[in-house]
């Protein structure tokens, strides 16, 4: 069963750079026909897309944190990868990585990232 | 960048009854529409995806229509476990805020 898994400092100082890696079981990421998605959840609150890649490259960012955000793909370790510059407290969150495709969409189990010095 | 608006924000129902769902679009979307359930301390689970097509595994008391701008999740009867938050979202990428459930 296929499971992805996000890993990164959960402490982040306000101005750094948040950097997450999301791990996949298996090598379904050197195919295409998927998205792989960052998504966050403020406490207490809704879900907010953050982005995708294909496993060519290709990305796709919220407008709003496009300025600030880089996602990369490594499909020889079954890996891709966040990073957020410039963090504020606003940037607390739990954040997920999901495989998405037509009809199907699996998520790691989330991990908290807290900006605070 | 296209904006999905919910409502109600919160529905307050019994089990066995119907719940009506909205997701409205500020532009249109086609049928590149999914919706989600949250229950606390779980993440999402995919629900329904191209406006009205199941997942796998999805009961059929769960149905979805729609299409362009205007989008709705219907739960035919309420399970005690139907009670959650329900999320649409354009294929990938834009989230709604959110319907909360409950009892």
């Amino acid at each position: 069963q296929v499971q992805l898994q996000e890993s990164g400092p959960g402490l982040v100082k306000p101005s750094q750079t948040l950097s997450l890696t999301c791990t996949v079981s298996d090598d379904s990421i050197r195919s295409g026909g998927y998205y792989w998605s960052w998504i966050r959840q403020h406490p207490g609150k809704g879900l907010e897309w953050i982005g995708y890649i294909y496993n060519t490259g290709s990305t796709y960012h919220n407008p709003s944190l496009t300025s600030r955000l880089t996602i990369s793909i490594d499909t020889s370790k079954n890996q891709f990868s966040l990073k957020l510059r410039s963090v504020t407290a606003a940037d607390t969150a739990v954040y997920y990585c999901a495989r998405d495709t037509r009809g199907n969409s699996l998520w790691g189990q989330g991990t908290l990232v807290t900006v605070s010095s | 960048e296209i904006v999905l608006t919910q409502s109600p924000a919160t529905l307050s129902l019994s089990p066995g009854e119907r719940a009506t769902l909205s997701c409205r679009a500020s532009q249109s979307v086609s049928s590149s529409l999914a919706w989600y359930q949250q229950k606390p301390g779980q993440t999402p689970r995919l629900l329904i995806y191209d406006a009205s097509n199941r997942a796998t595994g999805i009961p059929a008391r769960f149905s979805g229509s729609g299409s362009g701008t205007d989008f709705t999740l219907t739960i035919s009867s309420l399970e005690p476990e139907d009670f959650a938050v329900y999320y649409c979202q354009q294929r990938g990428r834009t989230f709604g805020q959110g319907t909360r459930v409950e009892i």
